[in-house]
């Protein structure tokens, strides 16, 4: 089952727009994370933030963590055509014992950046 | 380092076969994780293995298994396999596994079940 539910399903935009994506969970996580995937490749790990963190960047990409509200958002600015993907975002489940190696994941949002 | 890698990559079975796919983690890694990824169901957790033991297993029937051997490379099997089991296999790697740590991802495999 998934935890995470991810809007939009879809976005497409031009290059050098801003993206945004957001996910939603529902139990107590540790962490939450943001993942790419190429056209059914692998999954390529962009930010992981924790659940006391509220914000996080990593050149282009911002991320926001609201626990009370047991949400998130990845922004993506001055997008490019390369930046189209798959995200995917991925909780830990902080379950009472330890979750070992179990990420959950949204069904995600496709991103197409037009050039 | 050289990343997670993940064999075959590609591969197309009949019903009722059987089918081992093969990952090797990160040097050093030594908790590996498995994922069924496919359109309805989206990404899910199959198991996860550590120093040759399994520690956390998902919501699928017994005939996905899997094994880690002290290497930290693991296998996962699918006995007598159905045409849902069409998907794509990922594989992802840790140090030890926890919840702190990022998990890196194979290519994946790719499964056809005719």
């Amino acid at each position: 089952s998934q935890q995470g539910e991810e809007d939009p399903q879809a976005l497409s935009i031009q290059e050098g727009e801003n993206a945004t994506m957001n996910c939603s969970y529902k139990t107590s996580i540790n962490n939450l994370q943001w993942y790419r995937q190429n056209s059914g490749r692998g999954l390529v790990h962009l930010i992981l933030i924790r659940s006391n963190e509220r914000e996080k960047h990593s050149g282009r990409l911002r991320v926001t963590l609201d626990t009370s509200k047991k949400s998130s958002s990845l922004l993506i600015t001055a997008s490019r055509a390369a930046d189209t993907a798959s995200y995917f975002c991925a909780t830990d489940e902080r379950a009472g014992g330890t979750s070992y190696g179990k990420l959950t994941f949204g069904q995600g949002t496709i991103l197409t950046v037009h050039p | 380092k050289a990343g997670v890698t993940q064999t075959p990559r590609y591969l197309i079975k009949t019903r009722g076969q059987q089918v081992t796919l093969s990952c090797s983690p990160i040097s050093g890694h030594r908790s590996v994780s498995w994922y069924q990824q496919t359109p309805g169901q989206g990404l899910q957790f199959l198991f996860e293995y550590f120093s040759e033991t399994q520690r956390n297993k998902g919501n699928f029937p017994g005939r996905f298994s899997g094994r880690q051997f002290s290497n930290s490379r693991s296998e996962m099997n699918v006995s007598t396999l159905e045409l849902g089991d069409s998907a794509l296999y990922l594989c992802a790697s840790s140090l030890m596994g926890t919840s702190q740590e990022t998990q890196y991802f194979g290519p994946g495999t790719r499964l056809l079940v005719l």
